[in-house]
Parts: C-alpha cells; structure tokens; sequence
C-alpha cells in the first residue's frame, strides 16, 4: 500500500514554455501533498505544501506565481512550472500523506520523481 | 545549529558489517522521525519510521532513539552492497505544520 505516482517520470522543454507535472496518492487518500525539488549532490528542498480543497502553503523563496500548485481531490495534486528557464531545470518530487490514524498520517510516502530539462 | 544534521560522509563498510548512521536533531519537543533511502537519481524511499525512545527493528534495520539526547540512529545489518545510498534523516518539528525536516543525507558505500 501507500503508492504515490508522478507522471511524466521526465520531460525536456524549451525555455518559456510551461510544463504540468502530476502526483497521484493510488491506493489512499493524501490529505496533503508537499512538492519538492532537488539539485544534483544536494539535499530534498520543499517547495509547498498542498491540501485538498485549499490553496498551497509556499515555502520562502519559491514564487508562488511561477509554480501554480493544485490540489483538487484526495487523490490529485499537480504543479505547474509556468514559463520555465534553463534554472528551472531539476528533480521534482512529491510526496502524500494520508488521513488515516495520527501515526500513519504522519508519514510521507514519495512519487518516483519528474526529471526537467529546459533547454 | 542546523535543524537536523548527518553526517555527510561517505561512510565505507564492508559486506556483511553493520553500519551505524546517526542523526541529531535541535527541537527536543520532536515526536516523529523517519528514515529515507534515497539510491542516486530516484526519489526517497520510506525505510521506517519511530516514535518512541528505544529500538524498533525491522528486518535488517533498526532504528533508535534517544528523545534526551536529541539523536536517532539507524544500524543496517549484514550490510549488503545493494544497501549502498545515501540515507536521509526526516524529523516532523514542533510548530512546523507537519512538514518533514530532512538532513542532508549520509552517503553509505558497502564494498564488497
């Protein structure tokens, strides 16, 4: 159990186009889902937290207007990088976290990740 | 001082041993903690999670600890080289809405 899936596992772009990556909690309902982005050689970075129904929680520093977060259902959060640049380009991952009893929901279980390259 | 913090490494050890990869934390009011495999190019993976001081095992790994002296430990036993990765501490702050804390991961290399 606890599968979570991002989809596309990685996308190539050019710089000003707008790129829509998808995370999806497929056997339990992810009250929250936090999006992150990792540089080689360097740590998790969060990005925002996501909860159903509400707009996203950004994390300082990340533009809210350039990474368009939305959270329709207990099973979908997508991220919008608009207008993505070279700079952009990195490993975006999300991850979710259930409704179950206070323990389990604590715990985050990851999507496997959405490389992007923008050329 | 760091939130949470790993030694970076990498720590070497030989096939079959025990490695020991330790983290401390600054919130002493922190009450959820979680250890992550992450291998190079993947997202992380859950290994296990501990809530209470002490030891908690599964399988070849068992995790501790120590809420007193603000530190959490994880022991990979019968090392093998497929164990090799970088292994991330996660601890859920007080006042931090829920959100993970990650270290910057201890790089563990099991040489045959």
């Amino acid at each position: 159990g606890a599968v979570v899936s991002q989809h596309p596992s990685w996308v190539i772009c050019k710089s000003g186009t707008s790129v829509k990556i998808e995370c999806r909690s497929l056997d339990f309902q992810a009250t929250t889902m936090f999006w992150y982005r990792q540089f080689p050689k360097q740590s998790l970075m969060l990005m925002a937290t996501s909860n159903e129904g509400s707009k996203a929680t950004y994390e300082q520093g990340v533009e809210k207007d350039k990474f368009l977060i939305n959270h329709a259902s207990l099973t979908l959060s997508t991220l919008t990088v608009t207008s993505a640049h070279p700079e952009d380009s990195s490993f975006y991952i999300c991850s979710a976290r259930g409704r179950e009893a206070v323990k389990v929901a604590d715990t985050q279980y990851f999507g496997p990740g959405t490389r992007l390259t923008v050329l | 001082q760091k939130e949470v913090e790993q030694n970076s490494g990498p720590l070497s050890v030989p096939e079959g041993a025990i490695a020991s990869l330790n983290c401390t934390y600054s919130d002493r009011g922190s009450q959820s903690f979680f250890w992550y495999r992450q291998y190079s190019g993947k997202s992380p993976e859950l290994i296990m999670s501990i809530y209470s001081n002490g030891d908690k095992e599964d399988g070849r790994f068992t995790a501790q600890l120590n809420k007193a002296s603000q530190y959490v430990s994880l022991l990979i036993r019968d090392s093998q080289p497929s164990d090799s990765a970088t292994y991330l501490c996660a601890v859920i702050l007080t006042g931090g809405g829920n959100k993970l804390t990650f270290g910057t991961g201890t790089q563990l290399k099991v040489e045959l």
